[in-house]
């Protein structure tokens, strides 16, 4: 799992509160993307991020704002969270290639708790 | 649209035994096919993928799937299964038809079960 760190590993947070995750992908990938995974739903994938160009926006909320300064590093910034945005928060990353094969490789997580 | 079912929420098999995880999917392109693994408080872990060629594909740990395309199903397998094996297993899948989507559709997930 070292390709692919994330920082915190847990995070606990007010509803007023604003923190941000951090991902780092040592993989040398050029695409990262941000999912979230809550109890018995499936991966919800949140955001794309393709050459640090956001090509994907899956209808999150915009208390969730990511930010790609690099190919390596993304961003999540949460801001007025609530109860029901306590999930796990993965980090992918992969090449891109317009193909669809290229394989994504995740992140330990981020385990948010919003009280 | 693109979907992929995981019909058993959970599995057991008794060490040793071979281990079977179902998946079946619904594309309307041409599908590539994933299978990951997650330990607890852990990140996914790529086992093995389908693109295209030979419909048994071999993956880490001894894993292996075999895509059956009349049955538009990816079932996992391993013929002796770990105690160590016990994880959630994920199958997902993405719909090439073209339009460059890098949306990776998971199934919900299946709790595998490895019984000393």
């Amino acid at each position: 799992e070292t390709g692919v760190t994330q920082t915190p590993r847990h995070l606990v947070m007010g509803m007023t509160n604003k923190k941000s995750l951090k991902c780092e992908q040592h993989l040398g990938h050029n695409a990262m993307y941000w999912y979230k995974q809550s109890a018995k739903k499936p991966l919800e994938l949140m955001f794309v991020y393709s050459l640090e160009e956001r090509v994907e926006n899956n209808s999150v909320p915009s208390r969730f704002s990511p930010e790609c300064p690099n190919s390596s590093h993304l961003f999540l910034h949460l801001h007025t969270l609530q109860p029901e945005d306590s999930a796990l928060y993965l980090c992918a990353s992969s090449h891109y290639r317009d193909r669809g094969s290229e394989t994504q490789y995740f992140g330990p997580g981020t385990r948010l708790l919003v009280l | 649209a693109q979907s992929v079912a995981q019909p058993e929420d959970q599995v057991n098999v008794a060490e040793g035994n071979p281990l079977t995880v179902k998946c079946t999917y619904s594309v309307s392109g041409n599908p590539y096919l994933f299978w990951y693994v997650q330990y607890p408080n852990r990140g996914l872990q790529f086992l093995l993928k389908y693109i295209t060629g030979d419909n048994l594909v071999k993956g880490s740990y001894g894993f292996e799937a075999e895509f059956n395309k009349s049955q538009t199903s990816f079932h996992l397998k391993k013929p002796s299964a770990l105690v160590s094996d016990s994880a959630l297993y994920f199958c997902a899948v993405r719909d090439y038809s073209g339009a460059g989507s890098y949306q990776l559709t998971f199934g919900k997930g299946t709790k595998l079960s490895v019984i000393p």
